[in-house]
């Protein structure tokens, strides 16, 4: 069965402080990893977006790793900020019919 | 919100009434999806568009219906709402299929089944 396994499942940390969000997958074929930010409220917003053959992605204080090989991705933030408050979803594209797979979250609480 | 409106935001109906809920863009994107969002769940395919007309099932499609007569608006029914169908529901758009286009999501419908 296609899954997309995320821990923890919440987080809480001090501004400044750095995080290490994980994410385990089992689809196949796989096309693409993604990670999205998810206010509350709003609806879910990309950060990256990995192939198979992309093992490090960064977007700001954002970066984002892939190893193929063990099925497993990790989000980490540097410097938290009180606005990185928010879920954090792994999304991966793939299954026979292509579709995105989403895992439950990872809800980030950044305290002052 | 890459030009993606969902309405209304916030709806309240009883059991047993019918319901649509409205997606429109403005990016003349050819896919367009609605996923629901669940406690516990990730979120969840119901139905997605591949054109104007052109329609197919998601994950968890029973009890919904969808249409898009024009490229902009992609519509979701629930024929005859339920209690279990109270969700945050989400419309995405993407260029092209999943699997190769980044997907754009709206702010999201909050329906509650009384």
């Amino acid at each position: 069965k296609n899954q997309v396994e995320q821990s923890p499942q919440s987080l809480i940390i001090l501004e400044g402080k750095n995080c290490t969000l994980q994410c385990n997958y089992t689809v196949s074929p796989f096309s693409n990893l993604r990670w999205y930010k998810q206010d509350t409220g709003r609806g879910p917003v990309s950060l990256t977006i990995m192939t198979f053959s992309e093992n490090t992605k960064s977007n700001g204080r954002y970066t984002a790793t892939l190893d193929a090989d063990t099925k497993q991705s990790s989000l980490h933030i540097t410097a938290s900020q009180l606005s990185d408050s928010a879920s954090y979803i792994c999304v991966v594209a793939g299954g026979s019919q292509g579709n995105l797979i989403f895992g439950k979250g990872t809800k980030l609480s950044v305290k002052p | 919100d890459a030009g993606i409106t969902q309405s209304p935001r916030h709806k309240v109906t009883e059991t047993g009434t019918p319901v649509t809920l409205r997606c429109h863009q403005t990016e003349n994107h050819r896919y367009m999806y609605w996923y629901r969002q669940d406690p516990g769940h990730g979120l969840r395919l119901i139905h997605y568009s591949y054109g104007v007309k052109d329609t197919d099932k998601g994950e968890v499609s029973d009890g919904y219906s969808v249409s898009r007569s024009k490229t902009e608006d992609f519509l979701l029914t629930l024929e005859s709402a339920t209690s279990s169908q109270t969700s945050v529901y989400f419309c995405a758009i993407s260029e092209g299929g999943h699997r190769e286009y980044e997907a754009f999501f709206g702010q999201g419908t909050r329906l509650t089944v009384v």
